[in-house]
C-alpha cells in the first residue's frame, strides 16, 4: 500500500537558517503530493502541493519538487522565521483511492 | 479559511460512555473524513464519506462508527469510549478524492 517516511524530528533551527525536511514515499502510479503545517493548538492547513512529476510547489518562501526518479517530495525554505515553528507533515493521495495518506510529521522549532 | 467547526472541543468521558463527536461543513464538499492525531502515529483516517448516507472505514475503525444524514454533518461515534480512545480526533473536508483536504480545529477527548 501507499506510505510515506518523513525525517524524524525534531528539527532546532537558529533564525534564518535553511531549512530541508526530506519526505519519500511509496504508491503506484503518479500521486498528488502534499505538504500540511500544522502551528500549535490549530488543526492542519495546506502548504503546498504538487500533483505531477517535476512540478514544484511553492508557498510563503517554501518549495518542494515533485522527484518520481527518486520518490521524494522534500520541503525547503531558503531562511527561516520564528513564526515557522510548527509540525509538518508530508501527504499523498494515490490514484483510484479516496484517502490522503500522511507521514508522522516533524517538528520544527526556530529560535531566535 | 474553509467552514469547518468541530464540537465538542474538548471533553472529558468515562469509559464505557457512548460519545458523539460533530463535524459541520458550510462549504458543501463531498468528502468528509474523520482522523485520530496520536504522537508517533501522525494522522490516521478513522472513516470517511463520499456523499450523504455514503460512508466507509479507514484504517483504524474499529470501535467507531459514523453516520451522514446532510451534506453538512459528519458524526463520530464512540459506541463505548475506552482509554486507547484517548486521542486529538479532526474533520476534513475537500471536493474531490485526490484534492486539498481542510481540516477543522480539532476536538480533545480523554476517556477516564
Amino acid at each position: 500500500g501507499d506510505s510515506v517516511t518523513q525525517m524524524e524530528g525534531p528539527v532546532t533551527l537558529s533564525e534564518e537558517a535553511f531549512l530541508t525536511i526530506n519526505c519519500t514515499y511509496t504508491a503506484t502510479g503518479y500521486p498528488s503530493l502534499f505538504w500540511y503545517v500544522q502551528y500549535p493548538g490549530e488543526g492542519l492547513q495546506l502548504l503546498l502541493k504538487a500533483t505531477k512529476a517535476d512540478d514544484k510547489g511553492s508557498n510563503k518562501g517554501f518549495e518542494a519538487t515533485y522527484r518520481k526518479e527518486t520518490t521524494s517530495f522534500h520541503l525547503e525554505k531558503g531562511s527561516v522565521q520564528v513564526s515557522d515553528s510548527a509540525v509538518y507533515f508530508c501527504a499523498l493521495s494515490g490514484e483510484g483511492y479516496q484517502k490522503v495518506t500522511f507521514g508522522t510529521g516533524t517538528k520544527l522549532q526556530v529560535i531566535p | 479559511d474553509a467552514g469547518i467547526t468541530q464540537s465538542p472541543r474538548h471533553k472529558v468521558t468515562e469509559t464505557g460512555t457512548p460519545v458523539t463527536l460533530r463535524c459541520h461543513q458550510t462549504e458543501n464538499h463531498r468528502y468528509m473524513y474523520w482522523y485520530r492525531q496520536d504522537p508517533g502515529h501522525g494522522l490516521r483516517l478513522i472513516h470517511y464519506s463520499y456523499g450523504v448516507k455514503d460512508t466507509d472505514k479507514g484504517e483504524v475503525s474499529d470501535g467507531y462508527s459514523v453516520s451522514r444524514s446532510k451534506t453538512e454533518d459528519f458524526l463520530l461515534t464512540l459506541e463505548s469510549a475506552t482509554s486507547s480512545q484517548t486521542s486529538v480526533y479532526f474533520c476534513a473536508i475537500s471536493m474531490g478524492q485526490r484534492e486539498t483536504q481542510y481540516f477543522g480545529p480539532g476536538t480533545r477527548l480523554l476517556v477516564l
